[in-house]
């Protein structure tokens, strides 16, 4: 299985900070990476898919970049909205394998 | 409006067997890849399973055997059956799918609130 390790677990910052979360494939995954965003007691939210293409509706203050094994997901201007936990995905192959997701919280 | 609603969960006792049920509405289950995602209390989130539209199946480890998906096109409704249940099955478990956009990525766009299930004695 390829196992998707995500840094930092955790992470406390301020409204208009800039947040960068990364995530490492124990294999290359090419661009099969997505980026989803997850409010408590919420279903998960697409953010991100193919690495880097922003799904319709998201805002431009997220991005991301990477490819083969090593991912980043940017929030340019974090805003009181985001504060969420955030979770990569790999579906490169089955079993589609999540990270253990970073938490962003308000400092 | 595109959407799926989960419905089946509960409480059932270590060894037994329950059915999760995941209407959609917006779109055709049988075009689409339908998959299952469960999160446990306090934990991230675990892939489970897939069934994709030509029909071919796909499973976690840690419920190959014991799980099995299928779909009613008459109902437009996508199941995930739970059979053996252990009391680390217990989370709360999203079906989930992809629009023509992210298909090709494999990704879930699509997604139900969730359903609880909890084994216990």
């Amino acid at each position: 299985d390829v196992q998707m390790t995500q840094s930092p677990s955790s992470l406390s910052a301020s409204v208009g900070d800039r947040v960068m979360i990364t995530c490492r494939a124990s294999q290359g995954i090419a661009s099969y990476l997505n980026w989803y965003q997850q409010k408590p007691g919420k279903a998960p939210k697409l953010l991100i898919y193919a690495a880097s293409s922003l799904l319709t509706g998201v805002p431009s203050r997220f991005s991301a970049s990477g490819s083969g094994t090593d991912f980043t997901l940017t929030i340019s201007s974090l805003q009181r909205e985001d504060f969420a936990t955030y979770y990569c995905q790999q579906s490169y192959t089955t079993p589609a394998t999540f990270g253990g997701g970073t938490k962003v919280e308000i400092k | 409006e595109v959407q799926l609603v989960e419905s089946g969960g509960g409480l059932i006792q270590p060894g037994g067997s329950l059915r999760l049920s995941c209407a959609a509405s917006g779109f055709t289950v049988s075009t689409h890849y339908m998959g299952w995602v469960r999160q446990a209390p306090g934990k991230g989130l675990e892939w489970v399973s897939m069934l994709y539209s030509a029909g071919a199946t796909d499973f976690a480890d840690s419920v190959k055997g014991r799980f099995t998906v299928s779909r009613d096109t008459s109902k437009n409704t996508f199941h995930l059956q739970m059979n053996s249940l252990r009391v680390e099955d217990t989370a709360v478990y999203f079906c989930a799918s992809g629009s023509a956009v992210v298909t090709p990525f494999d990704a879930f766009d699509i997604w139900g609130q969730g359903t609880m299930v909890i084994v216990s004695s």
